[in-house]
């Protein structure tokens, strides 16, 4: 049974830093990896999509990464603002679909 | 309208009320999903439509209904629910069949409250 893991569960920093979230999971055999956001009180956003054949993915100042042979994925936000402010999740898609329970991320002005 | 669209934003509900959660894809995809997310648990899978074909999780009780008119509505019956189904409702649709998969689009969701 694929399991998804979520470190940290919470973060903050400061306006402008540079910072990584992780995803990892415990089955190799997926089809793609996506990640999303998450407001509170709001559904889920996507980021990112990576396919199983992918090794990264970029949208402005987001970036995924996925080692599948690992069983790992990270996104990282560059230049970070209190806009970015919200609950990350990853999601990994195998013959179902399985979410992490998130990286709440607080960026301080 | 495009995405995912679910209506009402907003439901408060006794737990002798019979209500209904509607979700809505302009998307062109074959598959929806109901996801109930409750404060501080990963999100759980209630429901599937795939391929025109359901799959149900067990798990969910039976006051809860999910109806698949077609391939763009899901439906969401809700009846003699319990305070602790409050919790965020959630749609998502995605296409499936192919090689690798196109990612899940969600809607907003429904704020369910029962009281």
């Amino acid at each position: 049974k694929q399991e998804v893991t979520q470190i940290p569960a919470a973060l903050s920093v400061p306006e402008g830093e540079n910072l990584v979230l992780n995803c990892s999971f415990t089955d190799s055999a997926i089809y793609n990896l996506q990640w999303f956001r998450q407001d509170p009180g709001k559904g889920l956003t996507s980021l990112l999509l990576i396919q199983s054949s992918q090794r990264e993915q970029t949208s402005g100042r987001l970036n995924a990464s996925l080692d599948k042979s690992s069983g790992r994925s990270t996104l990282y936000i560059a230049a970070s603002q209190p806009g970015d402010s919200a609950t990350y999740l990853c999601a990994v898609k195998g013959n179902d679909m399985r979410f992490g329970a998130g990286t709440r991320l607080t960026v301080k002005p | 309208e495009t995405g995912v669209t679910q209506t009402p934003r907003h439901l408060v509900m006794g737990m002798t009320n019979k209500k209904s959660l509607k979700c809505e894809q302009h998307l062109g995809h074959n598959a929806m999903y109901w996801y109930k997310q409750s404060a501080k648990k990963p999100l759980e899978l209630m429901f599937v439509y795939s391929l025109e074909e359901r799959v149900e999780n067990n798990s969910v009780p039976s006051r809860f209904s999910p109806e698949c008119p077609n391939s763009s509505h899901l439906f969401l019956h809700l009846h003699t629910l319990q305070p602790e189904d409050s919790a965020l409702y959630l749609c998502a649709s995605s296409q499936e069949g192919g090689l690798e998969g196109y990612g899940y689009t969600f809607g907003s969701g429904t704020r369910l409250t029962v009281v």
